[in-house]
């Protein structure tokens, strides 16, 4: 079955400094998605960043950035120059024709 | 794009009042819906998948006489928690997809609280 294992339950950045928060899956497809959400303190379940199993070039959406690695099944997202409204829970999610999340990463930003 | 409208975004009831969530796509078509329940610092527990016009597919442990789940259209998704007690207080999330490798896309989420 596949699973997906953040095994961070918390982290801290300081403020405009660089996190990487981790994140590996189990899985024998070789055709898949991987997905970053954010969930701030409201609760809303936001999409960070996608990654197509298929693609070798990392996503990259602003700040946030990815360094996918297929063959050791992790993939993990950089969040350069923190900010405040970066604190947040951060689930990795795994998709092939099911969704699966992990257990979140809380990140903390010290102004 | 890639919008999820979930109504109410907090509910306070009497135990044994049955409560309807709403959720709904408002501009893409979902094949799919989901509905998630959230305790407190956990991830998301899914509970049951729902494709328009066909009956929804329920978790292990779900009650699906205790959660109603209707998908009239594919746009429209709803949620009903019936005869409702303390134990079922908590926030419950949708999310809509609109194809299997795509991403889910979620409502804000409701916060159920049962008195």
């Amino acid at each position: 079955a596949q699973t997906v294992t953040q095994s961070q339950p918390e982290m801290s950045v300081q403020e405009a400094e660089t996190v990487t928060l981790s994140c590996t899956y189990d899985t024998s497809e070789s055709d898949y998605y991987l997905f970053w959400y954010k969930q701030p303190p409201s609760r809303q379940m936001i999409l960070v960043i996608r990654q197509e199993a298929y693609k070798q070039q990392n996503a990259t959406e602003n700040r946030f950035s990815v360094n996918f690695q297929k063959a050791a099944k992790s993939f993990s997202l950089k969040i350069s120059d923190s900010q405040l409204g970066d604190a947040a829970m951060y689930f990795c999610a795994y998709n092939s024709n099911q969704f699966y999340f992990g257990t979140g990463t809380s990140l903390t930003v010290i102004p | 794009g890639a919008v999820v409208s979930q109504h109410p975004s907090w509910v306070i009831c009497k135990s044994g009042t049955s409560v309807k969530i709403e959720c709904r796509s408002l501009d893409f078509q979902a094949t799919t819906m989901f509905w998630y329940r959230q305790f407190p610092k956990q991830s998301l527990m899914l509970m049951a998948t729902s494709n328009e016009g066909s009956k929804a597919t329920y978790e292990q442990g779900v009650e699906k006489d205790k959660f109603l789940i209707n998908h009239a259209s594919l746009t429209l998704s709803t949620l009903t928690v019936t005869s409702a007690h303390p134990e079922d207080s908590s926030f419950y999330i949708c999310s809509a997809q609109t194809g299997k490798r795509q991403p889910q896309h979620f409502g804000d989420g409701t916060r159920l609280s049962i008195l």
